[in-house]
């Protein structure tokens, strides 16, 4: 696979329940991040990491946890989610080192919680 | 803080015709970047043109090209030749410049869906 991928496509979970999302880029990127799109809302940048070390977290709720174990792989704990953060995650990476320091985007992941 | 807006939330166009997609931006730096990404209907968003601050001569990727307007912060999009699968959601936005760890925040406006009618 090429790009920037993401798993599952498509989530729905309860308020209890714990679940993650993943994303991995093959583009040789050094940084990842994490957005939220919500409908009618600019997206809304939720995490940075740069060469696999945290450097932006954007006043996220702690039932969001994020998790960097090397360049090319990121993922999104999920756990007590509320309703309104039903939404589609979109991951995205760059390389880290240019300018300008174009992202590339994966599909997302549409996250619904019941 | 930078804000983007985009004051259309909608817009059609009819295949083959020209269609301009406006943006605004607020900043108080000298240099910067401006993109437009484009995320058709349950797709990939992908980047369709980039433009730096510092350059006066305005970008040109194929049927997509932007007017940018430094002292009136615009950065519209304009497509030529609009085809059926330029229909989807068009989102201007900003980049800071770099240095003081700053050069990776992306600030978008909240896009414009456009619909390419046969």
């Amino acid at each position: 696979e090429t790009g920037v991928t993401q798993t599952p496509r498509h989530l729905v979970m309860g308020m209890t329940n714990k679940k993650s999302l993943k994303c991995e880029q093959h583009l040789g990127h050094n940084a990842m991040y994490w957005y939220k799109q919500s409908a009618k809302k600019p997206l809304e940048l939720m995490f940075v990491y740069s060469l696999e070390e945290r450097v932006e977290n954007n006043s996220v709720p702690s039932r969001f946890s994020p998790e960097c174990p090397n360049s090319s792989h990121l993922f999104l704990h999920l756990h007590t989610l509320q309703p309104e953060d039903s939404a589609l995650y979109l991951c995205a990476s760059s390389q880290g080192d240019r300018v300008p320091d174009t992202q590339y985007f994966g599909p997302g992941t549409r996250l619904t919680v019941l | 803080a930078q804000t983007v807006t985009q004051s259309q939330p909608e817009m059609s166009v009819q295949e083959a015709e020209t269609v301009t997609l406006s943006c605004t931006y607020d900043t108080s730096e000298n240099n910067y970047y401006l993109f437009w990404y484009k995320q058709p209907p349950s797709r990939q968003m992908i980047l369709v043109i980039r433009q730096e601050a510092y350059k006066q001569q305005n970008a040109t990727e194929n049927r997509f090209s932007v007017n940018f307007q430094k002292a009136a912060k615009s950065f519209s999009l304009k497509i030529s030749d609009s085809q059926l699968g330029d229909t989807a959601m068009y989102f201007c936005a900003f980049m800071n410049p770099p240095g003081g760890g700053s050069n990776y925040k992306l600030t978008f406006g909240k896009g414009t869906l456009l619909t390419v009618n046969p």
